[in-house]
């Protein structure tokens, strides 16, 4: 069965360092990769996505994210955090059945110290 | 832009007691979700309707049932609900017919179950 993997459930990180959040998956064809941020109290909000072509995807907020198919990951980087990037961030990988589905991740909860 | 609009945002409720909870988009998508959230967990999907006057069970359908309104509405009904049923459920809205997959969320609807 498809799933996504965030072996990561809470990381703290000093504002001004860098940030990686790993994310594996397990699909059987070419996966279409999400990940989204969730702010306390709020919906949540597409940073980036992959389907197809480089492997390096850039997204908002200074987000990249790099597909890796030979480790079966998509992990998210930050060179810089800010203390507005605490949130909950979720890793997800979409299944074309007739219909668009999400599977998400169990989320990574990022906390920022000052 | 309201985007997708759920209500109530918050409810509580006693085991037994029925409710729905209601969920409106106003960007003409065609495929709507019922996602839930629990700690740890990440987002299940409970159920779907990848377009007007069709609905399908997601991961954990027991418990709830769907109408597809029109197609802006899409509602979830507790007819009897569970102490397990307590929970921060999500709506979410995509177009049909591309391959971008990414979903747009509402703000959630916590509900406590007694």
């Amino acid at each position: 069965a498809q799933s996504v993997t965030q072996p990561d459930i809470h990381i703290t990180v000093s504002e001004g360092a860098s940030l990686e959040l790993r994310c594996n998956y397990s699909y059987g064809a070419t996966p279409y990769l999400f990940w989204y941020v969730q702010s306390p109290g709020q919906g949540l909000q597409l940073l980036l996505k992959y389907f197809s072509g480089d492997t390096l995807v850039q997204g908002i907020k200074g987000f990249e994210a790099e597909f890796k198919r030979s480790q079966s990951s998509f992990n998210l980087r930050k060179p810089s955090v800010h203390w507005s990037d605490a949130a909950e961030y979720f890793c997800a990988v979409a299944l074309i059945q007739g219909a668009q589905k999400l599977v998400f991740g169990q989320g990574t909860r990022l906390t920022i110290n000052p | 832009n309201a985007g997708v609009t759920q209500t109530p945002k918050f409810q509580v409720l006693k085991t037994g007691q029925s409710m729905t909870l209601q969920c409106a988009q106003d960007m003409n998508h065609n495929s709507m979700y019922w996602y839930r959230q629990d700690p740890g967990m990440g987002l299940r999907l409970i159920y779907y309707s990848a377009s007007e006057g069709t609905t399908d069970k997601g991961e954990v359908p027991n418990g709830y049932n769907v109408s597809r309104l029109n197609k802006r509405e899409f509602s979830l009904r507790l007819e009897s609900a569970a102490p397990s049923q307590t929970s921060v459920y999500f709506c979410a809205s995509t177009p049909l017919g591309t391959d971008t997959g990414e979903l747009f969320f509402g703000e959630g609807s916590r509900l406590t179950v007694l």
